[in-house]
């Protein structure tokens, strides 16, 4: 119940192409989905978030679209570039527990060819 | 840089030997995570910690892990009596408050190599 379920594990994108990494949850006490960033080496680093109550939210070439009665949610990223090349985490928290932990997916490594 | 500070970025340990890995929040940060990532895995909750108080340790291992966060100084994760099973990246976290919608940021993670 308190596991996140993300895929691909790996993607190929051509540059200039759009990335879809995709995430399920089972727990509906979940309210704030975050994606986290991370570089080889590096630490993760977050990207954008969404709480349930939003379908979709932008922030430049980043998208995270939501499906609240199918418990899914989506990360596109548009006109992905060769810089973007790196793992890709989501993440869901409980509100209630007021603790904020993060519970992470596996992890999506994206690869964009020039 | 007033971002996450870990020390060492990367520690070697015979078995049995004991790991003592380093976190210094974000300043004016009171709240401090720790995540172990396996490797090819994702991150997974070890504990949660505001100053002097472990709020939430459900994700740590029954024996041989601890935690503090004295009121001086930085966060201290502790693996006593270190496996090769320990091997992992251990990321901290920090926060300035421990609410689920308040953004973490994270260090750069001590990499343990269990020899």
């Amino acid at each position: 119940q308190q596991q996140v379920k993300q895929s691909p594990q790996s993607l190929i994108v051509q540059k200039g192409g759009i990335s879809i990494i995709n995430c399920a949850y089972e727990n509906t006490a979940f309210d704030y989905f975050p994606w986290y960033q991370q570089f080889p080496g590096k630490g993760p680093a977050l990207l954008i978030a969404i709480r349930p109550d939003v379908s979709e939210k932008k922030e430049g070439r980043f998208t995270i679209s939501f499906n609240k009665s199918a418990k899914q949610f989506s990360l596109h990223i548009m006109d992905s570039q060769p810089g973007d090349s790196a793992t890709y985490f989501c993440a869901a928290t409980f509100g209630s527990s007021n603790t904020g932990k993060l519970i992470f997916g596996q992890g999506t490594t994206l690869q964009v060819k020039p | 840089n007033a971002g996450v500070m870990q020390n060492p970025r990367h520690l070697v340990r015979r078995r049995g030997q004991e790991a003592r890995l380093r976190c210094s929040p974000m300043k004016g940060h009171s709240h401090v995570y720790w995540y172990r990532q396996l490797p090819e895995e994702g991150l997974k909750f070890m504990v949660y910690l505001q100053k002097e108080n472990i709020i939430d340790e459900s994700g740590m291992p029954k024996e041989r892990f601890s935690a503090e966060f004295p009121k001086e100084g930085p966060s201290i994760l502790r693996i006593q009596q270190v496996v090769r099973g320990d091997s992992a990246a251990y990321f901290c976290a920090s926060s300035p408050q421990g609410a689920a919608n308040q953004p973490q940021h994270f260090g750069d993670g001590t990499r343990l190599s269990i020899l």
